[in-house]
């Protein structure tokens, strides 16, 4: 069945960059958006960015921009998003997720929680 | 870009109880909205989508209506299984905002 796995938790200094992968597998890699969400500690849902994966095509939230990039590798059926100068406000868990044909998101993954601490 | 505004925050509701949840668009959105559950350590799971289609699998005790810059999302009869943390999502446009804050549902 279609399912995006996520890498592994990650703790980084402030000022540092943290790169997160999510691969895909049960359905055509190339035939979706992928997005990235996160979600602070007991906090609410944030759309990030998204990555088109047969084109690379990306767009960012305003309040990530310059900071944020998305990439993938079409080989490996794999999107990475890539957060610098990192803040310890960007402690969360960050997530990827399938846009079904509609635009919502139909499969998420399982989720990789980024630490930021000194 | 496009603000989504839920309520209430915090909804107490017993086994068995119909409950609805508001989620409002600060500018049209058509029928362009999501709604997800979340239970705790869980990824969000797509309940809803084009405002009223349920996603496959999902019970018909959950049902969403509204269009333009209104929407809910009703459970028609409470179970164990549904005290969780709702959220709908606009996806007019992909933009910071595009998910509400959320409503959790706890056993009264």
């Amino acid at each position: 069945q279609a399912q995006l796995v996520q890498s592994g938790a990650e703790v980084e200094r402030p000022g540092a960059s943290v790169r997160v992968a999510c691969k895909a597998s049960g359905y055509s890699f190339t035939g979706s958006h992928i997005h990235w969400v996160r979600q602070a500690p007991g906090q609410g849902l944030q759309w990030m960015a998204w990555i088109n994966p047969p084109t690379g095509g990306t767009d960012y939230a305003q309040r990530f921009q310059g900071r944020i990039t998305t990439t993938r590798d079409t080989s490996m059926s794999t999107v990475y998003m890539e957060l610098s100068s990192l803040r310890s406000d960007d402690t969360a868990i960050y997530y990827c997720a399938r846009q079904s044909r509609s635009g919502a998101f139909d499969i998420w993954g399982q989720g990789t929680l980024v630490s930021v601490s000194s | 870009d496009i603000q989504m505004t839920q309520s209430p925050s915090t909804l107490s509701a017993s086994v068995g109880e119909r409950v609805t949840i508001t989620c409002r668009a600060s500018q049209s959105i058509d029928i362009w909205l999501a709604w997800y559950q979340q239970k705790p350590g869980k990824a969000p799971k797509l309940l809803i989508y084009r405002a009223s289609t349920l996603e496959s699998g999902v019970p018909a005790r959950f049902s969403g209506g509204g269009s333009g810059t209104e929407f809910t999302l009703t459970i028609s009869s409470l179970l164990p299984d549904d005290f969780a943390t709702y959220y709908c999502q606009q996806y007019n446009t992909y933009s910071d905002g595009a998910f509400g804050q959320g409503t959790k549902v706890e056993i009264k």
